[in-house]
């Protein structure tokens, strides 16, 4: 089965900082990978997602994710940080025809002012 | 375009209670559902899901039961609540399994 895994439990940055958040996957073949977030109590928001293409992807909110196959990863990028982005941040990784999409553990931003 | 409801939004119930969470969607026909409990400072775990009427698919065994009555309902419940069994859980619908699910407001639930 799939799985990810994102480093980072927790990431502060000061607001128009560049950021990212890193997601790494372990899948034989070519996943789907996700991007979600989560405000405090509420359910996750998708920003974006991969499923074939354009490895470079972007997402709403000004956000963006690369999918980088010889390196496993999905990182989620973004060149300026504002306050609003501070919330809980999920990678998740699914697979063709498959119910059991896999999230990471999800990392925290803080944004500093 | 489609939506997602959860209700109720918090459930604050004792140790012992039955419980019973429910989910519906709007604006799309036969959608893959998929219930999820999310434990404080820590990612989900996918409990059931459902491709159909009454076709519903366990992933984790523990004393939560789910049901699918109608197309767009998707209902989590429990005979006797642990405290365990605290958390927010989330509701998420799909049109193709493996694809883009998206998700409800969640209930927190604590279990006293």
């Amino acid at each position: 089965a799939q799985s990810v895994t994102q480093p980072d439990i927790h990431i502060t940055v000061s607001e128009g900082a560049s950021l990212e958040l890193r997601c790494n996957y372990s899948y034989g073949a070519t996943p789907y990978l996700f991007w979600y977030v989560q405000s405090p109590g509420q359910g996750l928001q998708l920003l974006l997602k991969y499923f074939s293409g354009d490895t470079l992807v972007q997402g709403i909110k000004g956000f963006e994710a690369e999918f980088k196959r010889s390196q496993s990863s999905f990182n989620l990028r973004k060149p300026s940080v504002h306050w609003s982005d501070a919330a809980e941040y999920f990678c998740a990784v699914g697979t063709y025809n498959n119910n059991d999409m896999r999230f990471g553990a999800g990392t925290r931003l803080t944004v500093k002012p | 375009s489609q939506t997602i409801h959860q209700w109720p939004a918090t459930l604050v119930q004792p140790v012992g209670s039955p419980l019973s969470l429910e989910c519906t969607v709007e604006g799309t026909s036969n959608p893959n559902l998929y219930w999820y409990r999310q434990a404080a400072g820590r990612g989900l775990q996918l409990l059931f899901y459902s491709v159909g009427i009454g076709q519903i698919s366990s992933e984790v065994p523990q004393n939560l039961s789910a049901s699918r009555p109608q197309d767009r309902q998707f209902i989590l419940s429990s005979k006797k609540l642990l405290l365990s069994d605290s958390g927010f859980y989330l509701c998420a619908w799909s049109v193709h399994s493996g694809e883009t699910q998206y998700f409800g407001p969640g209930t927190r639930l604590l279990v006293l």
